[in-house]
């Protein structure tokens, strides 16, 4: 049971450049979320997803796009990379978004762009 | 105003300290609190959960306060292990529920 894991670890990007964080999660959670970490602040909600098929926008959606075409796996890609969208990307997972539910987190996507 | 305020930190103890960290939120409608931990250059993961009855784990105790709307985390016999950031969390029932994260605290425990 591996978990949540995300690739690539780190990449650099050049302002314009478009790339694809992959996220899978082998647990069979509904719930799947993409969130970036700024230094010294709090993790901020991209986009999530409830189910196959089916996405939402977080909090900070704008230069982001996501798909969820199955249970295990939910992409994000960036299309046109800023130096604003430099962060460190967590992928997490949860079995439903009740009252009392946590959520797992992948070991998160350094991303530089220059 | 942010919907969940930590101090920032640094906190810097030696080992064997007691330390607390207090974490306040600003939506009535939050329905459950939690305290993550985040070592550095990792992912957060959840390290319990905190009910309005208090809860402890180990050396670790958690209580609610939801008339003042705080809650806090207090770490007893501090590790050199124990060095790393502690976010609060809290689920807010919006319809559906959502999930705020706190900006964490720092906490280093030295020799």
């Amino acid at each position: 049971n591996a978990g949540v894991t995300q690739t690539p670890k780190f990449r650099i990007l050049k302002i314009g450049q478009s790339m694809t964080l992959q996220c899978t999660q082998d647990m069979n959670h509904n719930y799947m979320y993409w969130y970036r970490q700024d230094p010294g602040m709090g993790l901020k909600l991209i986009y999530y997803s409830v189910g196959a098929g089916i996405t939402d926008k977080g909090e900070v959606p704008n230069g982001y796009n996501v798909s969820r075409s199955t249970t295990e796996d939910f992409p994000l890609r960036l299309e046109l990379a800023a130096p604003s969208q430099t962060s460190v990307y967590f992928c997490a997972s949860s079995y439903s978004l009740g009252r009392e539910e946590t959520q797992y987190f992948g070991p998160g996507t350094r991303l530089l762009v220059l | 105003r942010k919907e969940v305020e930590q101090d920032p930190g640094p906190f810097n103890v030696p080992e064997g300290a007691t330390v607390a960290f207090n974490c306040t939120y600003s939506n009535s409608a939050s329905q459950s609190f939690f305290w993550y931990r985040q070592d550095c250059r990792k992912e957060p993961k959840l390290l319990m959960s905190v009910y309005s009855s208090g809860n402890e784990d180990g050396r670790f105790t958690a209580q609610l306060n939801r008339a003042s709307q705080y809650i806090s985390l207090l770490i007893r016999d501090s590790k050199l292990s124990d060095s790393a950031t502690y976010l609060c969390v809290v689920n807010v029932k919006t319809g559906g529920f959502k999930t705020i994260f706190g900006a964490g605290t720092r906490l280093f425990v030295k020799a």
